[in-house]
């Protein structure tokens, strides 16, 4: 079945850049979505299908996606941006829905 | 507003049934799919299913297929997640989420249900 990987941790100072990548077999060739989950709370969608922001997401959230490697890209980053971020692949082949396994993203 | 609204959190001993669930407002429930996904301790989002409410066309996660019953009442806006016979394993926070029409994100999520299973 189809394996998509996260880095178990990214740290960023403030106001600096963070990016976290989200590896997979030909993954530009798929939708990719990525989950923002604060401690103790339930996710919340931060980018559907490669690069939309949904709306209420701050314009600092961005994200790409090519070749075998997505890309989530939060700008300008916050203390409050300090959360666990999981992206998503719905795998057409077998039709089923893949977790990366989430990247624990640290404010220095 | 889109809201999903699930049930309280639940402790139960091994070899126990428990349902769960997940009630829709905002929206046309049976127009959408609706998913279950797990989170153990510390750990990441698994996929575990997904029913179309309109018609209760269901599909499964290959490691969940056989442990768990999802199912949908479209009458009452409520979806389902079922045990026969609940493991310590399956102790663990499970939400449900809408995915989105024409996507397969998951664009609404529900408050979680905290699933505590110990003798």
């Amino acid at each position: 079945s189809y394996v998509v990987t996260q880095p178990p941790s990214v740290s960023v100072a403030p106001g600096q850049t963070a990016s976290i990548t989200c590896g997979g077999n030909y993954i530009g060739s798929r939708s990719v979505h990525w989950y923002q989950q604060k401690p103790g709370q339930a996710p919340v969608l931060v980018v559907q299908d490669d690069s939309i922001r949904p709306s209420g997401i701050p314009e600092r959230f961005s994200a790409s996606n090519s070749g075998n490697t997505a890309t989530l890209t939060i700008s300008r980053v916050e203390a409050g941006d300090e959360a666990d971020y999981s992206c998503h692949v719905w795998d057409r082949f077998s039709d089923h829905m893949i977790f990366g396994g989430g990247t624990k993203l640290t404010v220095l | 507003e889109v809201q999903l609204v699930q049930s309280g959190a639940e402790v139960k001993k091994p070899g126990e049934s428990l349902k769960i669930s997940c009630q829709g407002s905002g929206f046309i429930f049976s127009n959408y799919w609706i998913a279950w996904v797990r989170q153990m301790p510390g750990k990441g989002l698994e996929w575990m299913g997904t029913i179309y409410v309109g018609d209760s066309d269901i599909k499964y996660s290959p490691s969940f297929q056989g442990q768990v019953t999802i199912s949908a009442d479209k009458s009452i806006s409520t979806a389902y997640l079922q045990w026969s016979s609940l493991k310590a394993s399956d102790d663990a926070m499970y939400y449900c989420a809408r995915q989105g029409g024409g996507t397969s994100c998951f664009d609404y999520w529900g408050q979680g249900t905290q699933v505590t299973v110990s003798s």
